[in-house]
């Protein structure tokens, strides 16, 4: 069982927007930088958002995230397929000592 | 363009050493700017975090991996290393190398580190652990 708590799927159609949550603590998320990573099928994770909100060169701007307390989110805007993939958050836990992720959500773009 | 690539052995016996090694082209890891990590999936699961490094030689591991994990580098050859002894079939996993953003929090007389993310990572290489 994860320490970041995450929807384990979600769905959307084609051109809309879907919302990945991610749930800590104040030993992770509320006293620490997140991260969310794309997962495509057989690929390595890649970096969508880092320092909670920022994206990195490349990311395009229908990807954004925001933090509130302890918990995050990722939003996905105009939908299609190439967006299936798992996606992951990631923080520092500063009881556990470690970086956590958390469990990954599936998304589909039905 | 930073690039990483694991390499190593994709077959390890039980209680054995697991050895990967990470080359990094397109940037010298010998630089205060960045940290080095290793991460771990195994089938079907989720991602794990296995430990990082910095140029100065310091490590930071996860503590659920009980001391059975070292990483080093070797700046000469611009690659960092991974170390995971006395393995069991749950170290099965592809492994990945990846760089590390930090934030540098200072105070008056010291600073202190802060995780941003992963950026940049390898391709990912798979090791089963099988007699």
């Amino acid at each position: 069982q994860s320490i970041l708590t995450q929807p384990p799927s979600v769905s959307a159609a084609p051109g809309q927007k879907v919302t990945i949550s991610c749930s800590g603590t104040s030993s992770n998320i509320a006293n620490n930088y997140v991260s969310w990573y794309q997962q495509l099928p057989g690929t390595a994770p890649k970096l969508l958002i880092f320092d909670n909100i920022k994206r990195p060169s490349g990311i395009p701007d229908r990807i954004s995230a925001s933090k509130s307390g302890a918990s995050a989110t990722l939003d996905i805007t105009g939908l299609h397929t190439g967006d299936e993939a798992d996606y992951y958050c990631g923080t520092w836990d500063n009881s556990l000592n470690t970086w956590v992720f958390g469990g990954g959500t599936k998304l589909t773009v039905l | 363009q930073l690039q990483l690539q694991e390499s190593g052995p994709g077959l390890v016996k039980p209680s054995e050493t697991l050895s990967l090694t990470c080359t990094v082209s397109g940037g010298s890891i010998n630089t205060e700017s960045y940290y080095w990590g290793w991460i771990r999936q195994p089938p079907g699961k989720g991602l794990e975090w296995l430990g990082n490094l910095y140029y100065s030689g310091s490590t930071y591991y996860n503590p659920s991996l009980k001391n059975r994990v070292t990483i080093s580098m070797d700046t000469s050859k611009n690659q960092f290393s991974l170390k995971l002894n006395s393995v069991t079939a749950a170290d099965t996993a592809v492994y990945y190398c990846a760089r590390v953003l930090f934030a540098a929090h200072c105070g008056s007389s010291s600073c202190s580190h802060h995780y941003y993310g992963m950026d940049v990572w390898g391709l990912g290489t798979t090791v089963t652990v099988s007699s």
